[in-house]
Protein backbone atom coordinates (compact mmCIF):
# COMPACT_ATOMS: atom_id res chain seq x y z
CA UNK A 1 0.00 0.00 0.00
CA UNK A 2 1.25 3.32 -0.67
CA UNK A 3 2.08 5.84 1.94
CA UNK A 4 0.39 8.88 2.99
CA UNK A 5 1.59 11.43 0.43
CA UNK A 6 1.83 15.26 0.87
CA UNK A 7 2.01 17.79 -1.95
CA UNK A 8 3.68 20.08 -2.27
CA UNK A 9 7.29 19.08 -0.56
CA UNK A 10 8.66 22.54 -0.36
CA UNK A 11 6.75 25.79 -0.66
CA UNK A 12 8.14 29.59 -0.78
CA UNK A 13 5.26 32.41 0.03
CA UNK A 14 5.40 35.69 1.08
CA UNK A 15 3.78 37.28 4.21
CA UNK A 16 -0.17 38.39 3.19
CA UNK A 17 -0.28 35.64 0.24
CA UNK A 18 -2.21 32.53 1.35
CA UNK A 19 -1.31 28.73 0.24
CA UNK A 20 -3.14 25.63 -0.01
CA UNK A 21 -1.61 21.99 0.83
CA UNK A 22 -2.94 18.99 -0.20
CA UNK A 23 -2.41 15.30 1.59
CA UNK A 24 -3.48 11.47 0.40
CA UNK A 25 -4.21 9.23 3.30
CA UNK A 26 -3.68 6.06 2.56
CA UNK A 27 -5.97 4.02 0.36
CA UNK A 28 -8.99 3.02 2.93
CA UNK A 29 -8.31 5.63 5.59
CA UNK A 30 -11.12 7.88 6.20
CA UNK A 31 -9.47 9.99 9.10
CA UNK A 32 -6.52 12.61 8.20
CA UNK A 33 -5.34 15.31 10.68
CA UNK A 34 -3.14 17.97 10.58
CA UNK A 35 -0.09 19.32 12.82
CA UNK A 36 2.38 21.47 12.25
CA UNK A 37 6.25 21.26 13.48
CA UNK A 38 8.05 24.09 14.27
CA UNK A 39 11.58 23.93 16.41
CA UNK A 40 10.21 26.15 19.17
CA UNK A 41 6.95 24.85 19.31
CA UNK A 42 7.15 20.98 18.31
CA UNK A 43 4.30 19.20 17.33
CA UNK A 44 1.01 20.94 17.76
CA UNK A 45 -2.40 19.93 16.21
CA UNK A 46 -4.58 21.73 13.69
CA UNK A 47 -7.50 19.78 12.91
CA UNK A 48 -8.96 16.45 12.20
CA UNK A 49 -11.49 15.29 9.73
CA UNK A 50 -13.09 12.18 9.18
CA UNK A 51 -15.99 11.66 6.88
CA UNK A 52 -15.46 15.04 5.26
CA UNK A 53 -16.41 16.36 9.03
CA UNK A 54 -13.89 18.52 11.13
CA UNK A 55 -14.09 16.05 14.34
CA UNK A 56 -11.50 18.06 16.41
CA UNK A 57 -9.62 21.56 15.96
CA UNK A 58 -6.60 22.65 17.51
CA UNK A 59 -5.81 26.06 19.23
CA UNK A 60 -4.81 28.05 15.70
CA UNK A 61 -6.68 31.16 14.33
CA UNK A 62 -9.07 31.06 11.68
CA UNK A 63 -6.53 31.81 8.78
CA UNK A 64 -5.90 27.89 9.23
CA UNK A 65 -8.65 25.76 7.59
CA UNK A 66 -9.22 22.41 6.03
CA UNK A 67 -11.46 20.10 4.65
CA UNK A 68 -12.07 16.66 3.34
CA UNK A 69 -13.10 15.28 0.30
CA UNK A 70 -15.34 12.56 -0.24
CA UNK A 71 -12.54 10.35 -1.12
CA UNK A 72 -11.05 11.30 1.95
CA UNK A 73 -8.46 13.12 0.31
CA UNK A 74 -7.50 17.08 2.48
CA UNK A 75 -6.48 20.21 2.22
CA UNK A 76 -5.03 22.94 4.10
CA UNK A 77 -5.60 26.35 3.74
CA UNK A 78 -3.57 29.01 5.50
CA UNK A 79 -4.69 32.69 4.37
CA UNK A 80 -2.78 36.01 4.84
CA UNK A 81 0.71 34.54 5.43
CA UNK A 82 2.81 35.41 8.52
CA UNK A 83 6.47 34.71 9.38
CA UNK A 84 5.55 32.46 12.35
CA UNK A 85 3.71 30.11 9.59
CA UNK A 86 6.80 28.86 8.38
CA UNK A 87 7.00 25.60 9.39
CA UNK A 88 6.64 21.75 8.43
CA UNK A 89 3.29 20.91 8.08
CA UNK A 90 2.40 17.19 8.43
CA UNK A 91 -0.59 15.01 7.39
CA UNK A 92 -1.45 11.61 9.47
CA UNK A 93 -3.64 9.55 7.79
CA UNK A 94 -6.14 6.38 10.16
CA UNK A 95 -8.61 4.10 9.69
CA UNK A 96 -10.95 5.93 11.71
CA UNK A 97 -12.81 2.77 12.54
CA UNK A 98 -12.33 2.95 16.31
CA UNK A 99 -11.71 6.64 16.94
CA UNK A 100 -8.87 7.68 18.17
CA UNK A 101 -6.87 4.09 19.19
CA UNK A 102 -5.36 3.04 16.11
CA UNK A 103 -1.98 4.04 14.63
CA UNK A 104 -1.97 7.64 12.64
CA UNK A 105 0.68 7.35 9.55
CA UNK A 106 2.13 10.22 8.82
CA UNK A 107 3.14 11.56 5.69
CA UNK A 108 6.76 13.42 4.70
CA UNK A 109 5.20 16.74 5.09
CA UNK A 110 5.05 20.33 3.02
CA UNK A 111 7.78 22.12 4.22
CA UNK A 112 6.34 25.70 3.85
CA UNK A 113 8.60 29.47 3.85
CA UNK A 114 7.08 32.50 4.31
CA UNK A 115 9.68 35.55 3.34
CA UNK B 1 0.88 25.60 28.68
CA UNK B 2 2.98 22.41 27.94
CA UNK B 3 0.86 19.68 28.44
CA UNK B 4 3.53 17.08 28.39
CA UNK B 5 7.06 17.57 29.26
CA UNK B 6 9.76 15.84 27.83
CA UNK B 7 13.37 14.84 29.14
CA UNK B 8 16.49 15.39 28.09
CA UNK B 9 16.02 17.95 24.87
CA UNK B 10 19.21 15.60 23.64
CA UNK B 11 20.90 12.52 24.50
CA UNK B 12 24.59 10.90 23.47
CA UNK B 13 24.55 7.16 24.15
CA UNK B 14 27.41 4.71 23.14
CA UNK B 15 26.44 1.76 20.40
CA UNK B 16 25.06 -1.36 22.99
CA UNK B 17 23.89 1.25 25.41
CA UNK B 18 20.57 1.79 26.97
CA UNK B 19 18.79 4.84 25.98
CA UNK B 20 16.25 6.18 27.96
CA UNK B 21 13.86 9.58 27.64
CA UNK B 22 10.91 10.70 29.92
CA UNK B 23 7.50 12.40 29.72
CA UNK B 24 5.49 13.88 32.48
CA UNK B 25 1.74 14.52 31.94
CA UNK B 26 -0.72 17.09 33.38
CA UNK B 27 -3.68 15.87 32.42
CA UNK B 28 -5.61 13.12 33.91
CA UNK B 29 -7.72 12.50 30.98
CA UNK B 30 -5.00 11.40 28.77
CA UNK B 31 -5.87 7.32 28.49
CA UNK B 32 -3.34 6.42 24.85
CA UNK B 33 0.48 7.32 24.98
CA UNK B 34 2.26 6.58 21.43
CA UNK B 35 6.16 7.45 21.31
CA UNK B 36 7.13 8.45 17.79
CA UNK B 37 10.33 8.55 15.85
CA UNK B 38 11.38 11.00 13.27
CA UNK B 39 14.24 11.25 10.67
CA UNK B 40 15.46 13.62 8.98
CA UNK B 41 13.04 14.25 5.89
CA UNK B 42 10.51 12.14 6.92
CA UNK B 43 7.25 11.94 8.76
CA UNK B 44 7.20 10.47 12.66
CA UNK B 45 6.54 7.06 12.70
CA UNK B 46 5.07 5.07 15.44
CA UNK B 47 7.31 3.15 17.60
CA UNK B 48 5.16 2.11 20.56
CA UNK B 49 2.24 2.27 22.50
CA UNK B 50 1.15 1.81 26.15
CA UNK B 51 -2.23 2.62 27.42
CA UNK B 52 -2.86 3.42 31.61
CA UNK B 53 -3.87 0.11 32.84
CA UNK B 54 -0.67 -1.70 31.85
CA UNK B 55 2.66 -0.74 33.61
CA UNK B 56 5.00 -2.00 30.77
CA UNK B 57 5.11 -2.38 27.25
CA UNK B 58 8.43 -4.05 25.33
CA UNK B 59 8.18 -4.46 21.79
CA UNK B 60 12.07 -6.20 20.62
CA UNK B 61 14.27 -3.46 21.94
CA UNK B 62 12.04 -1.14 22.98
CA UNK B 63 10.07 -0.39 26.26
CA UNK B 64 7.51 1.90 27.74
CA UNK B 65 7.54 2.07 31.68
CA UNK B 66 4.31 3.57 32.82
CA UNK B 67 3.66 5.41 36.32
CA UNK B 68 0.49 6.53 36.29
CA UNK B 69 0.64 7.47 40.17
CA UNK B 70 3.32 9.80 39.25
CA UNK B 71 1.44 10.96 35.88
CA UNK B 72 5.11 9.94 33.95
CA UNK B 73 6.14 7.69 31.57
CA UNK B 74 9.97 6.81 29.67
CA UNK B 75 10.76 4.94 26.60
CA UNK B 76 14.09 2.54 26.95
CA UNK B 77 16.12 1.79 23.95
CA UNK B 78 18.05 -1.42 24.84
CA UNK B 79 21.47 -2.23 23.26
CA UNK B 80 21.02 1.30 21.12
CA UNK B 81 22.53 1.38 17.58
CA UNK B 82 23.56 4.29 15.27
CA UNK B 83 20.38 3.23 13.27
CA UNK B 84 18.15 4.20 16.35
CA UNK B 85 19.99 7.92 16.24
CA UNK B 86 16.94 10.05 15.41
CA UNK B 87 14.89 12.47 17.28
CA UNK B 88 11.92 10.55 19.92
CA UNK B 89 8.74 12.03 20.69
CA UNK B 90 6.26 11.01 23.48
CA UNK B 91 2.53 11.75 22.62
CA UNK B 92 -0.80 11.45 24.71
CA UNK B 93 -4.42 11.56 23.24
CA UNK B 94 -7.27 12.05 25.61
CA UNK B 95 -10.51 10.23 24.89
CA UNK B 96 -11.98 7.19 22.46
CA UNK B 97 -13.03 8.80 19.26
CA UNK B 98 -9.85 11.42 18.67
CA UNK B 99 -6.79 11.51 17.18
CA UNK B 100 -5.92 14.47 18.11
CA UNK B 101 -2.35 14.10 19.89
CA UNK B 102 -0.73 16.55 22.24
CA UNK B 103 3.51 15.82 21.51
CA UNK B 104 6.53 16.44 23.69
CA UNK B 105 9.24 18.67 22.42
CA UNK B 106 11.03 15.73 21.43
CA UNK B 107 14.90 14.37 22.29
CA UNK B 108 17.36 13.82 19.46
CA UNK B 109 19.43 10.64 19.95
CA UNK B 110 22.61 10.05 18.68
CA UNK B 111 24.13 6.82 18.89
CA UNK B 112 28.05 6.69 18.40
CA UNK B 113 29.99 3.70 17.53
Amino acid sequence: KAGVTQTPRYLIKTRGQQVTLSCSPISGHRSVSWYQQTPGQGLQFLFEYFSETQRNKGNFPGRFSGRQFSNSRSEMNVSTLELGDSALYLCASSPGASGGKETQYFGPGTRLLVL
Amino acid sequence: QQQVKQSPQSLIVQKGGISIINCAYENTAFDYFPWYQQFPGKGPALLIAIRPDVSEKKEGRFTISFNKSAKQFSLHIMDSQPGDSATYFCAASKRAGSYQLTFGKGTKLSVIP
